[in-house]
């Protein structure tokens, strides 16, 4: 069962291109997530958005509820941001053995000078 | 500084050994998460906790075991019933087990059993 769905897996850009990672899902959720994860392997969350756009420095993420898909976008890109995107639909109530958070398979970016 | 530490980093055991993972939170966050990550697969739900004393089975329970007896603590054992345990782990937190709430990630442990 694939869930949540990203494209593209894999993306090489030249730093200072424009960004986006889509993530589509088929269950009905409450929020979204955009999670970050280096080559080390710790996550940090980007953002969480139910509606709208939400924007931090230069990464920017949307999201249609009702058309069940959210995008990240980074502009300017640099090689730090070189990492996999991983988006995470949230449940809402734990939704049993799932938990709360379903999680795509990620996007691995790569940044070259 | 507030966050979540998992220590060790890495990790290496013989097969049939069980090993346990530890996870500790300094944020007074009430629900604590573990997580496997395999290669090519998204996070998947090993066991959760909502409140102290209390843990819920995941998607992918088997082979493990869980204990919360402390808010700060979350440690997960891996057993040597656990059929195919070299994975890298992830143990996280939030606020609350409802939500949306931000969940939080540790650095993470890597598992390899040989």
């Amino acid at each position: 069962k694939n869930e949540v769905e990203q494209s593209p897996q894999n993306l090489t850009a030249q730093e200072g291109e424009f960004i986006t990672i889509n993530c589509s899902y088929s269950v009905g959720i409450s929020a979204l997530h955009w999670l970050q994860q280096h080559p080390g392997g710790g996550i940090v969350s980007l953002f969480m958005l139910s509606s709208g756009k939400k924007k931090h420095g230069r990464l920017i993420a949307t999201i249609n509820i009702q058309e069940k898909h959210s995008s990240l976008h980074i502009t300017a890109s640099h090689p730090r941001d070189s990492a996999v995107y991983i988006c995470a639909p949230h449940l809402g109530a734990l939704g049993g053995s799932q938990g709360n958070l379903i999680f795509g398979k990620g996007t691995k970016l790569s940044v070259k000078p | 500084d507030g966050g979540i530490t998992q220590s060790p980093k890495y990790l290496f055991r013989k097969e049939g050994q069980n090993v346990t993972l530890s996870c500790e939170q300094n944020l007074n966050h009430d629900a604590m998460y573990w997580y496997r990550q395999d290669p090519g697969q998204g996070l998947r739900l090993i066991y959760y906790s909502q409140i102290v004393n209390d843990f819920q089975k995941g998607d992918i329970a088997e082979g493990y075991s869980v204990s919360r007896e402390k808010k700060e603590s979350f440690p997960l054992t891996v057993t040597s019933a656990q059929k195919n345990p070299t994975a890298f782990y992830l143990c996280a937190s939030s606020i609350a087990p409802f939500g949306p709430y931000e969940q939080y990630f540790g650095p993470g442990t890597r598992l390899t059993v040989t």
